[in-house]
């Protein structure tokens, strides 16, 4: 059982928009920066989103981030198959149990 | 070119003791936190430990404390985790990762290397 909460999977058609979510609590992502990662099949993942809405150069602005309250959410836009991958929200939390947390992941299928 | 190569990886009993290994090049390895994050077969992304520029600083996962130990030798550019008393629920794929602090996130990942505890 993951700290942030993420639905396992979602799915859209190629072009279409997708949005994924990440559900926390106040000694996580209510008081910390989220970061996202793209894990496409068989590689190690990729930072795509940082500090909630930043993204890495090389990264393209179909890929957005967002946060508000304890929740933030991944959206991306003019979706293709090369999106098709595990996609993992992260952030840094203050309990005494761990440094940083990761969601579960969401798989992304474009139909 | 910025690079990790992660090496160490292999087949332990339970009860056994491996140490990975991570190989920095491209950046001054010796500015950043490093870190180590598994991910179990078919599982999700857990983060293991992280260690400070200077190595004075560690913390662990509850799961791994007391068995693992995260270190580096700025010198080499290198990054190690001694793990002992291995158990099955170890077995997973280990990637050492770079962990920025501006911004504050995982920017660099090796590829991984896999450690099964089996007897």
């Amino acid at each position: 059982q993951s700290v942030l909460t993420q639905p396992p999977s979602v799915s859209a058609a190629p072009g279409q928009k997708v949005t994924i979510s990440c559900s926390g609590s106040s000694s996580n992502i209510g008081n910390n920066y989220v970061s996202w990662y793209q894990q496409l099949p068989g590689t190690a993942p990729k930072l795509l989103i940082y500090e909630n809405n930043k993204r890495p150069s090389g990264i393209p602005d179909r890929f957005s981030g967002s946060k508000s309250g304890t929740s933030a959410t991944l959206g991306i836009t003019g979706l293709q198959t090369g999106d098709e991958a595990d996609y993992y929200c992260g952030t840094w939390d203050s309990s005494l149990s761990a440094f940083w947390v990761f969601g579960g992941g969401t798989k992304l299928t474009v139909l | 070119e910025v690079q990790l190569v992660e090496s160490g990886g292999g087949l332990v009993q339970p009860g056994g003791s491996l140490r990975l290994s991570c190989a920095a090049s491209g950046f001054t390895f010796s500015s950043y936190w490093m870190s180590w994050v598994r991910q179990a077969p078919g599982k999700g992304l857990e983060w293991v430990a992280n260690i400070k520029q200077d190595g004075s600083e560690k913390y662990y996962v509850d799961s791994v404390k007391g068995r693992f130990t995260i270190s580096r030798d700025n010198a080499k550019n290198s990054l190690y985790l001694q793990m002992n008393s291995l158990r099955a629920e170890d077995t997973a794929v280990y990637y050492c990762a770079r962990f920025s602090t501006l911004p504050l996130a995982f920017d660099i990942w090796g590829q991984g290397t896999m450690v099964t505890v089996s007897s």
